[in-house]
């Protein structure tokens, strides 16, 4: 069974569409990320929930909406793709942030092309 | 604020060579400090940690030690194997919400 599953694995779309990639962990963790990975494998947190409660949105377009339905899911929802939105999405979990040991468990990552 | 620099890969070895990849960190909050790794195709995996000052993290055969008078924690393997090969990211957590920030992440190569 995987810890962190994310689909789609690779997602390819035209400029201007709107996307969604879903997350979902089996840990039971209580804290969700969506990290940023450039193509320069630089890592950048995006977003991060607590309970399904939004606690960390770093400076990331309004085109990027993510979604808690539950603390075992949060998906991302982009609109309005554009070029530079290219990279591979990660989603990740940890146990919560009164407990945080500062340890990730990562998805396989998503590849998302804007052509 | 908090950030973590490592040193530009790619790092190109041979089997059996011994590995230094370095990380230094900014030292407010006293943080915990990791080292994660990528494998191809695959998402990041906790390699090793240190929480505090003269901790040894260790797994794998790699090593680092969490050193506060240089604030560094670079990252060591006596033999490297071509199954190491990956990306290899180093990380720092503090604070209330303790979510790490990581490094630029180095590339290593290890050819037969």
């Amino acid at each position: 069974d995987t810890a962190v599953s994310q689909t789609p694995k690779y997602l390819v779309t035209q400029m201007g569409n709107d996307k969604s990639i879903k997350c979902e962990q089996n840990l039971g963790h209580d804290t969700m990320y969506w990290y940023k990975q450039d193509s320069k494998k630089f890592l950048k947190i995006m977003f991060s929930y607590n309970n399904k409660e939004l606690i960390i949105n770093e400076t990331v377009p309004n085109r990027f909406s993510p979604k808690s339905p539950d603390k075992a899911h949060l998906n991302l929802h982009i609109n309005s793709l554009e070029l530079g939105d290219s990279a591979v999405y990660f989603c990740a979990s940890s146990r919560g942030l009164a407990v945080n040991t500062g340890e990730l468990f990562f998805g396989e990552g998503s590849r998302l092309t804007v052509l | 604020g908090n950030s973590v620099t490592q040193m530009e890969g790619p790092v190109t070895l041979s089997e059996e060579a011994f590995l230094t990849i370095n990380c230094t960190y900014t030292a407010t909050g006293y943080p915990s400090l990791f080292w994660y790794v990528q494998y191809p195709g695959e998402g990041l995996q906790l390699l090793l940690k240190a929480t505090k000052a003269d901790d040894k993290g260790s797994n794998k055969g790699f090593e680092a030690t969490y050193r506060k008078e240089t604030t560094s924690f670079h990252l060591e393997k006596g033999s490297v194997q071509v199954s190491d090969s990956a990306v290899y990211f180093c990380a720092r957590a503090s604070g209330g919400s303790y979510i790490p920030t990581f490094g630029r992440g180095t590339s290593l190569i290890v050819h037969p």
